[in-house]
């Protein structure tokens, strides 16, 4: 595709309840990102892959929320356990490569509510 | 304090004007600069790139960076009503570490 490409672009869902939110990147790019989009919050970092590895964690904020990617391709970003403060904005970014000069091709994101 | 500060506005501009959009930031490791541009209901996108300290101009923008007040600017010149979005600026340090985002300023250009 031309894009990165983010489903569902819209999520409801209970408290409680877990949610799967996936992302593909831009075909050849090995870098994956995800940041969450708070009101008044602007980009808040979560997640980095390269490759399937995730050698930066520390955005994750707390250990209902995991993320996983495969083929070098695909990630999904998993909440469990939903809470209402979990509603926001969820974007995953892709670059070609990681590095100093890297810059990230952003989706769409998906705006996920918990009521 | 957030690494990267940015008055998250709104500013609402006549069109034709010159906007100025400003961040400071923290961390005097950063070397790297971004400002992306964010439609409603859209991702960022990447607008301006600027590495260390300078004057980078593409058409209607200019990103300036100075490293000693570690102060971040966006200029557009001949403000457009398609220029209304919400704003990032962005900085990093070299290595892998991932991009620290500002708030965002939105922005309105009025025709």
């Amino acid at each position: 595709g031309a894009g990165v490409s983010q489903s569902p672009s819209n999520k409801v869902t209970e408290k409680g309840k877990d949610v799967e939110l996936r992302c593909d990147p831009i075909s050849g790019h090995t870098a994956l990102y995800w940041y969450r989009q708070s009101l008044g919050q602007g980009l808040e970092f979560l997640i980095y892959f390269q490759g399937n590895s995730a050698p930066d964690k520390s955005g994750l904020p707390s250990d209902r929320f995991s993320a996983e990617r495969t083929g070098g391709s695909v990630s999904t970003l998993t909440i469990q356990r939903t809470q209402q403060e979990d509603s926001a904005v969820y974007l995953c970014a892709s670059s070609p490569r990681t590095g100093s000069n890297e810059k990230l091709f952003f989706g769409s994101g998906t705006q996920l509510s918990v009521l | 304090q957030k690494e990267v500060e940015q008055d998250p506005g709104p500013l609402s501009v006549p069109e034709g004007a010159i906007v100025s959009l400003n961040c400071t930031y923290s961390n005097s490791a950063f070397q790297y600069f971004m400002w992306y541009r964010q439609y409603s209901r859209k991702g960022p996108e990447l607008l301006m790139y600027t590495y260390s300290s300078g004057n980078k101009e593409d058409g209607r923008f200019t990103a300036q960076v100075d490293k000693s007040s570690k102060y971040i600017s966006l200029f557009i010149r001949d403000s457009q009503p398609s220029d209304s979005a919400t704003y990032l600026c962005a900085g990093r340090n070299s290595g892998n570490t991932p991009l620290v985002f500002g708030k965002g300023t939105r922005l309105s250009v009025i025709a």
